[in-house]
């Protein structure tokens, strides 16, 4: 089945310690999306590719940032995780076409400890 | 700044009782409205835009621009039901970009 998939599911780090979050996909959709979610909020866009372009929100913090070097896989790269940076790490894709229909994939639990 | 509101973080009815999950958007111009379903151990997906007007699942969901809602109802309830569900909004100045709302849990008791 054509899909999104986010490795690890779960993930503990430190604080301070440098930490990176996967997302790959079968779809080949041209967009790829970066979602924060804490507990019982909204999820909140990071960031999000258009192809390669690179489109920051912008209350981004610095301390986040993304690369994308293939249409299949997208990373997040957390450089000083503070324990505010715990949350729900969700990935989505969708066609250029239907931004609207986004497909997410099943998130990653970062802890900071 | 635009926002979507669910003021209900929990929902819960007795199977075969109509179901009303709302949903408020601050935003002048024209938007577009979805909602998003998690059913439990599943991913996040779209369930309906208001663009289509079509029925999902048998749920239906109509823009009342007048009163800047998005309300998702159901006539009768069932078990499967049960699930997170997100408003979305996106409108021309954010790009093709959503904003969700925090999500309503509707639980549907036997």
């Amino acid at each position: 089945d054509a899909m999104v998939i986010q490795n690890p599911r779960y993930q503990v780090t430190q604080f301070g310690k440098p930490v990176t979050l996967s997302c790959s996909q079968t779809l080949n959709h041209n967009v790829m999306y970066w979602y924060q979610q804490k507990s019982s909020q909204a999820p909140k866009l990071l960031f999000h590719y258009y192809d390669k372009d690179f489109n920051n929100e912008a209350d981004t913090p610095d301390n986040f940032q993304s690369r994308r070097p293939n249409t299949s896989f997208c990373f997040l790269d957390i450089r000083s995780p503070g324990l505010g940076d715990a949350a729900m790490y969700l990935c989505a894709t969708s066609r250029a076409g239907k931004t609207y229909e986004q497909y997410f994939g099943p998130g990653t639990r970062l802890t900071v400890t | 700044a635009q926002r979507v509101t669910q003021p209900e973080k929990l929902l819960s009815v007795f199977k075969g009782a109509p179901v009303e999950l709302k949903c408020n958007y601050s935003y002048s111009g024209s938007p577009e409205l979805f909602w998003y379903v998690q059913y439990s151990r599943q991913r996040l997906q779209l369930l309906l835009r208001h663009i289509s007007r079509e029925s999902i699942k048998g749920f239906t969901a109509d823009l009342n621009k007048g009163e800047t809602s998005f309300h998702l109802k159901k006539p009768f309830a069932q078990e499967e039901d049960s699930a997170m569900y997100y408003c979305a909004l996106r409108f021309m100045e954010y790009g093709n970009k959503l904003v969700f709302g925090a999500g309503t849990i509707l639980r549907v008791k036997s």
